[in-house]
């Protein structure tokens, strides 16, 4: 199957730094890609919508300049937490569709902001 | 709000014992509805959509229209069958998007 591949798999900030999340698809290209984020126990929420070589869609209540999203070419999309806080700790995760409707995810990311 | 509801966070069954994870979705519409499956320490990953109408692992999910259902059901569990389990439903119209439930923890006892 498609493989998604997410880097780093944990990362630790320190309060006010920004910290870059990597989302690839290896061996296929994605037009449209998805982060999402968990906390723990909880289900995923979608944050926004990665659309290669446009800007991205981000849902109801998620800050556009404070998750800063990237998506420059067909296999690779970035996730930017700026200026993280201790609250910004979550797991995150990215998927991409391989064009039949059907989501593959990365790893996922944890971020731990100190 | 537009929502997909797992009403059990956690099933508890013995091994070759049935299985039935419920999910409800609100919708108007015509979604894709899909089931997820995450084992521990692994990705989230596919384990079937009703528009295949397949049987994954011995699962099946069928798509109740005027229930807005679609439970996901193994008729006899197996210990590797435990794992956490999201029903999510897609929007062609609305960008491809999952909207995901909050999850059932399947524990399949030996």
């Amino acid at each position: 199957g498609a493989v998604v591949s997410q880097h780093p798999s944990w990362v630790i900030c320190k309060s006010g730094t920004s910290v870059k999340i990597e989302c690839r698809s290896l061996d296929f290209q994605a037009t449209t890609m998805f982060w999402y984020r968990q906390f723990p126990k909880q289900s995923l929420m979608l944050m926004a919508t990665s659309n290669e070589g446009s800007k991205a869609t981000y849902e109801q209540g998620v800050e556009k300049d404070k998750f800063l999203i990237n998506h420059a070419s067909l296999t690779l999309s970035t996730l930017t937490v700026t200026s993280a806080h201790p609250e910004d700790s979550s797991f995150y995760i990215c998927s991409a569709d391989v064009g039949d409707f059907r989501a593959f995810f990365g790893q996922g990311t944890r971020l731990t902001v100190v | 709000a537009q929502r997909v509801t797992q009403p059990e966070k956690l099933l508890s069954v013995f091994k070759g014992a049935p299985v039935e994870l419920k999910c409800n979705y609100s919708y108007s519409g015509s979604p894709e509805l899909f089931w997820y499956v995450q084992y521990s320490r692994q990705r989230l990953q596919l384990l079937l959509r009703h528009i295949s109408r397949e049987s994954i692992k011995g699962f099946t999910a069928d798509l109740n229209k005027g229930e807005t259902s679609f439970h996901l059901k193994k008729p006899f569990a197996q210990e590797e069958d435990s794992a956490m389990y999201y029903c999510a439903r897609m929007i062609k119209a609305a960008g491809n998007k999952l909207t995901f439930g909050g999850g059932t923890r399947v524990l399949v006892k030996p």
